[in-house]
C-alpha cells in the first residue's frame, strides 16, 4: 500500500547545527502533512504542518518544505538545542475530507552539546 | 479538559487475559483516534470515531480488538485474549474536525507475558 516513510532513522548534530529531517511520501493526493516530535515516554508533540496548496511554512525556528513535484517533505531546525533530541516523523492526511493520519518511520535526532 | 487523557499510563496482562484502555478527548472535539506504537516505530491506526460513531476502522483486527466512544464517557479500546505480539504503546488523539493537527495523549503501555 501508499506509505510515508523517511531516510535517515538517526541524525547527530552538534548543538547550534541546523538540522534537516527528511520524509518521502508516495500518494500524490496527500493534502496535509504534519511533523510530530516524540520525547521518551511520551505522545508525539505537534510542531509544524503544512497543506498542499504550500510549498513553505515557518514556525518559529522551524521550517517546512513540502515539494510535490518529488513527493518530499522535509523539516528544518535552525540552532539546534539538546532539547530538541528526539524522535520526529513525518504523518499525512491522504485525501481531502479522510481524517486520519498515516505516519512515517521517524528519525531519531541527536543533538550533543 | 485541554488535554487527551489516557488511562493507565501502564498495564500488565497475561496472555489470554482482557485489557481494556481509556481515553478522554479534549472537550469539543469530534474525532477520536487509537493508534499502536511498536518499539518507537511507526504508529499503525486502529480505529477513529466521530463522535459515538465509527469513522475508520479499516485498521482493527476485529477477531480480538473492539473500542467505543459513548457519550458522557472516555472511550474505551478493548482486547479480549491477549497475545504477546499486543505489547504495544497505545495512542489516543483527538481532533476537532477533519483535516486537522490531532492532539494526542501519553499513551497506555500494554506489556503481555
Amino acid at each position: 500500500g501508499e506509505s510515508v516513510g523517511l531516510h535517515l532513522p538517526t541524525l547527530s548534530v552538534q548543538e547550534g547545527d541546523n538540522s534537516i529531517i527528511n520524509c518521502a511520501y508516495s500518494n500524490s493526493a496527500s493534502d496535509y502533512f504534519i511533523w510530530y516530535k516524540q520525547e521518551s515516554g511520551k505522545g508525539p508533540q505537534f510542531i509544524i504542518d503544512i497543506r498542499s496548496n504550500m510549498d513553505k511554512r515557518q514556525g518559529q525556528r522551524v521550517t517546512v518544505l513540502l515539494n510535490k513535484t518529488v513527493k518530499h517533505l522535509s523539516l528544518q531546525i535552525a540552532a539546534t538545542q539538546p532539547g530538541d533530541s528526539a524522535v520526529y516523523f513525518c504523518a499525512e492526511i491522504p485525501f481531502s475530507g479522510y481524517s486520519t493520519l498515516t505516519f512515517g518511520k521517524g528519525t531519531m535526532l541527536l543533538v550533543s552539546p | 479538559g485541554e488535554e487527551v487523557a489516557q488511562t493507565p499510563k501502564h498495564l500488565v496482562r497475561g496472555e489470554g487475559q482482557k485489557a481494556k484502555l481509556y481515553c478522554a478527548p479534549i472537550k469539543g472535539h469530534s474525532y477520536v483516534f487509537w493508534y499502536q506504537q511498536v518499539l518507537k516505530n511507526e504508529f499503525k491506526f486502529l480505529i477513529s470515531f466521530q463522535n459515538e460513531n465509527v469513522f475508520d476502522e479499516t485498521g482493527m483486527p476485529k477477531e480480538r480488538f473492539s473500542a467505543k466512544c459513548l457519550p458522557n464517557s472516555p472511550c474505551s479500546l478493548e482486547i479480549q485474549a491477549t497475545k504477546l505480539e499486543d505489547s504495544a504503546v497505545y495512542f489516543c488523539a483527538s481532533s476537532p474536525d477533519k483535516n486537522t493537527e490531532a492532539f494526542f495523549g501519553q499513551g497506555t503501555r500494554l506489556t503481555v507475558v
